[in-house]
């Protein structure tokens, strides 16, 4: 299986500020350096579901801010809040889906400091 | 807009099994698979499998495979879970999501939370 590995396991960032979480992978998640890779990432709130905000390892979906970016290559990737907002507190995950099975990294915990 | 509801909660005994269904909405039901991720508290998400309701083809996990079952009711649009054999390990949130058979998730259920203790 693919092990994806986030770090750091939390962290607290002052509103406005800049919050980078990692996530790396096991092994590559694109067939070349020349494509896409196979991630995507999520945010989740206390008690809800999971919400997808990006795929394609920085494709975002409708909808989600500009502030969320995410970046990275083969087995090391990025999601980045440009501007901390209250709403951003929640525990972020990365998902590969270039192998089966679909796994995901153990979560990011962004808290406002 | 796409929803995925799910049905309530289920407390059961070890050994006991459980059938969660998810009922979409918002969308063709045949035309995307319908996936069952499971959530132990704190921990990551877990991937358990996929039912397609175009022609009710599935593929599980292997940490649950010869437990779990998926099947689909296309007539209602709606898909089920089942996990038999439930230990105190089982205990999670239980969420289905609209997917491929390999990609990401979107959108999401709500979670059927399952506590399994005696």
């Amino acid at each position: 299986d693919f092990v994806l590995t986030q770090f750091p396991e939390s962290l607290a960032v002052s509103l406005g500020e800049r919050a980078t979480i990692n996530c790396k992978s096991s092994r590559r998640l694109s067939y070349t350096s020349n494509h896409n890779s196979y991630l995507a990432w999520y945010q989740q709130k206390p008690g809800q579901p999971l919400r997808l905000l990006i795929t394609w390892t920085s494709t975002r979906e409708s909808g989600v801010p500009a502030r969320f970016l995410g970046s990275g290559s083969g087995t090391d990737f990025t999601l980045t809040i440009t501007t901390l907002q209250p709403e951003d507190v929640a525990v972020y995950f990365c998902q590969q889906y270039y192998g089966t099975p679909p796994t995901f990294g153990q979560g990011t915990k962004v808290e406002v400091k | 807009q796409v929803q995925l509801e799910q049905s309530g909660a289920a407390v059961r005994r070890p050994g006991a099994s459980v059938k969660i269904s998810c009922k979409t909405s918002g969308y063709s039901f045949a035309t995307y698979h319908v996936n069952w991720v499971r959530q132990a508290t704190g921990q990551r998400p877990e991937w358990m499998g996929w039912v397609n309701p175009d022609g009710d083809g599935t593929a599980y996990a292997q940490t649950f495979r010869g437990r779990v079952t998926m099947t689909s009711n296309i007539s209602i649009s709606t898909a089920y879970m089942e996990l038999t054999g439930l230990t105190p390990d089982d205990t999670g949130l239980y969420f289905c999501a609209r997917g491929l058979s390999l990609g990401w998730f979107d959108p999401w259920g709500q979670g059927t939370l399952v506590t399994v203790s005696s």
